[in-house]
């Protein structure tokens, strides 16, 4: 079965400084990969998905994400991170083995900007 | 005003107690999911529907049930509400046939069984 794995909890960084959330995958096949990010009260959004194409892709609020075939990771970064980015971050993967393509989803990393 | 809405938005009840949320879409989306997240354990697909004659177990349906009363409504129950059903639950929709299509969620609902 298909799977992402975050492996920090948490992530600090200080406000002006680049960030990374880091996330690895498992598939079988071609990886569809996808950057979801939660505010607190609020649902889901989508940030950004890769498919094919250039390793590095870009998504919402100046966030992009690093595609490395070779490493299985799919890291989420940001030149300049502000306070406003902090927030819970997922990354998923969509399951291509069975007749339903669903996304499957990693346990989430908390990302904490400081002034 | 959102485009998927869950209502209520807070919940708290007893255990053993008969729970509904709901969950109504202006998106015009045929796919709707109802997901619960848990801390450190993200988000699992409890139950998914493809339109509305067509309803389908995710990985955690034990315990609860749905119902697809038309395109822009899908509700998800608790028939006998157990503590460890404690847990923010998420309505998403989705647009079919791409490969790439993203989840639009709900702002969820907060279940707390005591």
């Amino acid at each position: 079965a298909q799977s992402v794995a975050q492996p920090e909890d948490q992530v600090n960084v200080a406000e002006g400084n680049p960030l990374t959330v880091k996330c690895t995958y498992s598939v079988s096949g071609n990886p569809y990969l996808f950057w979801y990010v939660q505010y607190p009260n609020r649902g889901l959004q989508f940030l950004l998905k890769y498919i094919t194409g250039d390793n590095l892709v870009k998504g919402s609020y100046g966030f992009e994400a690093e595609f490395n075939k070779s490493q299985t990771s799919f890291h989420l970064k940001k030149p300049s991170a502000l306070v406003s980015d902090s927030a819970l971050y997922f990354c998923a993967v969509r399951d291509i083995d069975t007749g339903f393509q669903k996304l499957v989803f990693g346990t989430g990393t908390r990302l904490l900007v400081s002034p | 005003d959102a485009d998927v809405t869950q209502t209520p938005r807070n919940r708290i009840t007893k255990t053993g107690k008969r729970i509904m949320l709901e969950c109504s879409q202006t998106k015009g989306h045929d796919r709707m999911y109802w997901y619960r997240q848990d801390p450190g354990l993200g988000l699992r697909l409890i139950y998914y529907s493809f339109d509305v004659k067509d309803i389908n177990k995710g990985e955690i349906s034990d315990g609860y049930s749905v119902s697809r009363q038309a395109q822009a409504k899908f509700s998800l129950s608790l028939e006998s509400a157990i503590p460890n059903q404690t847990a923010l639950y998420f309505c998403a929709t989705s647009d079919p046939g791409q490969l790439n299509e993203k989840l639009f969620f709900g702002s969820g609902t907060q279940l707390s069984v005591l």
